[in-house]
């Protein structure tokens, strides 16, 4: 069964700082692999789809890399503002029994501070 | 607007009640997936349907029921046999098996 899992849980830095944040997958029988961004109460916001022919993927101050034959991914955040204080959350589109479905990690809680 | 949308935005429940959970979407989307959080346990999958009138179950579907009888539309029943339903109900959608998952807002299902 596929797993997911995030390091770390929370994350707090002032703004202006870069930061990555962490997924790993325990099987690398992935299709594709996305992350979100979910405000307090809020639903899930689609930041990056990486296919897995792709090594990485850009969106404006995101950059998403995956390596599947390890089973990790990093988002990059460059120049992190308040408002991108977050929980963010990778999630594999699975293979073999999982084929169809999108597996979860439980998210890192970003802070941002002034 | 195109989106998915999802209604109540919060619902509360008797014990014993059957509840039902709407979720439409626009996209034109031929997937769509029920998914459960809890504080702590991230995201669960509750069943899934990867075209009209055929579903599957996923990780945690004991106690819930669904129906696809249309493209748009994929509503999830909470019935009296989930014994612990007080949760954070998202549904999503996706072009077709494995590409880009979206989001709706969500439905906060409470327990009274």
């Amino acid at each position: 069964k596929q797993e997911v899992t995030q390091i770390p849980a929370a994350l707090s830095v002032p703004e202006g700082e870069n930061l990555v944040l962490n997924c790993s997958f325990t099987d690398s029988a992935i299709y594709n692999l996305q992350w979100f961004r979910q405000d307090p109460g809020k639903g899930l916001t689609s930041l990056l789809l990486i296919q897995s022919s792709q090594r990485e993927q850009t969106s404006g101050r995101l950059n998403a890399s995956l390596d599947k034959s390890s089973g990790r991914s990093t988002l990059y955040i460059a120049a992190s503002q308040p408002g991108d204080s977050a929980t963010y959350l990778c999630a594999v589109w699975g293979g073999g029994t999982s084929y169809g479905k999108l597996t979860f990690g439980q998210g890192t809680i970003l802070t941002v501070h002034p | 607007d195109g989106g998915i949308t999802q209604s109540p935005k919060y619902l509360f429940r008797k014990e014993g009640q059957n509840v039902t959970l709407s979720c439409e979407q626009n996209l034109n989307h031929d997937a769509m997936y029920w998914y459960r959080q809890d504080p702590g346990q991230g995201l669960r999958l509750i069943y899934y349907s990867q075209i009209v009138n055929d579903f599957q179950k996923g990780d945690i579907a004991e106690g819930y029921s669904v129906s696809r009888e249309k493209k748009e539309s994929f509503p999830l029943t909470v019935t009296s046999a989930q014994k612990n339903p007080t949760a954070f109900y998202l549904c999503a959608s996706s072009a077709g098996i494995n590409t880009e998952a979206f989001f709706g807002q969500g439905t906060r299902l409470t327990v009274v």
